[in-house]
């Protein structure tokens, strides 16, 4: 089976920066993704990973560590539209299902 | 535009009606699959659907079909539905990478 595990809700101010955790077990590996969900919306892809290292796009970044099972996603510049839940989310193969974590709410305040 | 359209958004119904919920994109993408979300618990599978004809359980199946007859659609079926059922659902499909799922815009169902 496969499991992932990431904090329930994180609190930051506008303008800064936070750190999502991910941390994942599986039975195989094929790649982390992340996706953003507003309130009862649809969710929607931010990122994915299959290497470690970091990958950037805009505001948002996404890491991946393979040989610790681990990964994050980094908002910066915080604004009050990313208030939201995001998931991480691992497929244990190349055909097989999408796994997601419980998600992470994140609050941004003025 | 390129997009998951799932039908209705909103279903209120009874124990026991036969209901079918709507998928379809316009993307050409093999993988489709079904997701249910309930508080505290995330997105959970209940079916996936590899290329036409081709599909397979999730981690919550039970009480669900699905078929896939034509690329496009993906239709979830509930033959007896009840009140545990109530949830919000979402189809979404991929290409065959599986680099990015793109979501519909989900079912509020309630079964009463």
């Amino acid at each position: 089976g496969q499991s992932l595990e990431q904090p329930s809700e994180v609190t930051a101010v506008e303008g800064a920066i936070v750190q999502i955790n991910c941390t994942y077990q599986t039975s195989g590996f094929y790649g982390l993704s992340w996706y953003q969900q507003h309130d009862g919306g649809a969710p929607t892809f931010l990122s994915y990973n299959a290497l470690d290292g970091l990958e950037e796009t805009g505001r948002f970044s996404s890491f991946l560590s393979r040989s610790d099972s681990y990964g994050y996603l980094l908002l910066q510049e915080l604004q009050m539209k990313d208030s939201a839940s995001y998931f991480c989310a691992v497929r244990d193969s190349g055909y097989s299902t999408l796994t997601f974590g419980k998600g992470t709410m994140l609050l941004v305040s003025p | 535009e390129a997009q998951v359209t799932q039908n209705p958004r909103y279903l209120i119904t009874v124990t026991g009606k036969k209901l079918t919920v709507t998928c379809s994109q316009n993307m050409n993408h093999e993988y489709m699959s079904w997701y249910r979300q309930d508080p505290g618990l995330g997105l959970r599978q209940i079916y996936y659907s590899m290329n036409v004809e081709v599909t397979d359980k999730g981690d919550v199946p039970e009480g669900y079909k699905v078929s896939r007859k034509e690329k496009r659609n993906f239709p979830l079926i509930l033959e007896s539905p009840s009140p545990n059922q109530t949830s919000l659902y979402f189809c979404a499909s991929s290409p065959q990478q599986h680099t990015e799922a793109f979501f519909g815009q989900g079912t509020r169902l309630t079964v009463v």
